[in-house]
């Protein structure tokens, strides 16, 4: 079946402008993450989504950054006054519900947004 | 603290060797769950395996394997007779109870695998 999609694949923006990156998880994946990959930090967990709530947004940088989940779908992860710190690959990732036996299910990620910040 | 540590920034092999990435991790907690990833150029992070901390059996997917040790806080993955499509970053994940769900990563250790 189809795997998570994000889009745009790139985006090259300028340093003020604000952005926004979409997440379309697997159909029928309750929970929504999305992570963050750049070359000084590595991967990091940014926000956490069970259907449209998000009982973690631990990992969001500052307050510029925002995210939203509707209808426990697509998710989008809002940018505002891009800074260049902010280039980095946006990774989304979504998972199913618990199954019996199994505390954790595999978190099965998009091919990420590249965000380039001029 | 909770920690992942990939030791190997770059390792470098001719097709047919094997290899071992090595992956060490941190965690106060005696509930958690270890995974490998391997990204691709062409960016997507590929689930490999998951292993949950109650299970140390080694296992074996075709040339893949993975050695599992509760003792030394390894989770070791070996590529026997490597191929030029292994060439990949690979990132070694730890989950555990209290994390609210999120994925801590390693470093990554980056795989050529050249003809």
């Amino acid at each position: 079946g189809a795997g998570v999609s994000q889009s745009p694949s790139n985006k090259v923006t300028e340093k003020g402008k604000d952005v926004e990156l979409r997440c379309d998880p697997i159909s029928g994946h309750t929970a929504l993450y999305w992570y963050r990959q750049s070359l000084g930090q590595g991967l990091e967990f940014l926000i956490y989504f069970q259907g449209n709530s998000a009982p973690d947004k631990s990992g969001l940088p500052s307050d510029r950054f925002s995210a939203e989940r509707t209808g426990g779908s697509v998710s989008t992860l809002t940018i505002q006054r891009t800074q260049q710190e902010d280039s980095a690959v946006y990774l989304c990732a979504s998972n199913p519900d618990r199954t019996s036996g199994s505390l954790f299910e595999t978190q099965y990620f998009g091919p990420g947004t590249r965000l380039l910040v001029l | 603290a909770q920690k992942v540590t990939q030791a190997q920034t770059e390792i470098s092999v001719v097709e047919k060797e094997d290899v071992t990435l090595d992956c060490v991790y941190e965690t106060r907690d005696t509930t958690y769950y270890l995974f490998w990833y391997k990204q691709p150029p062409s960016g997507e992070l590929v689930f490999l395996i998951r292993r949950n901390s109650f299970d140390e059996q080694n296992e074996i997917s075709g040339r893949y394997s993975w050695n599992f040790q509760k003792s030394t806080s390894s989770f070791n993955f070996t590529i026997t007779a490597s191929q030029v499509v292994d060439s990949a970053v690979y990132f070694c994940a730890l989950i555990w109870m209290d994390s609210s769900y999120k994925l801590i990563f390693g470093s990554g250790t980056r795989l050529l695998v050249r003809p």
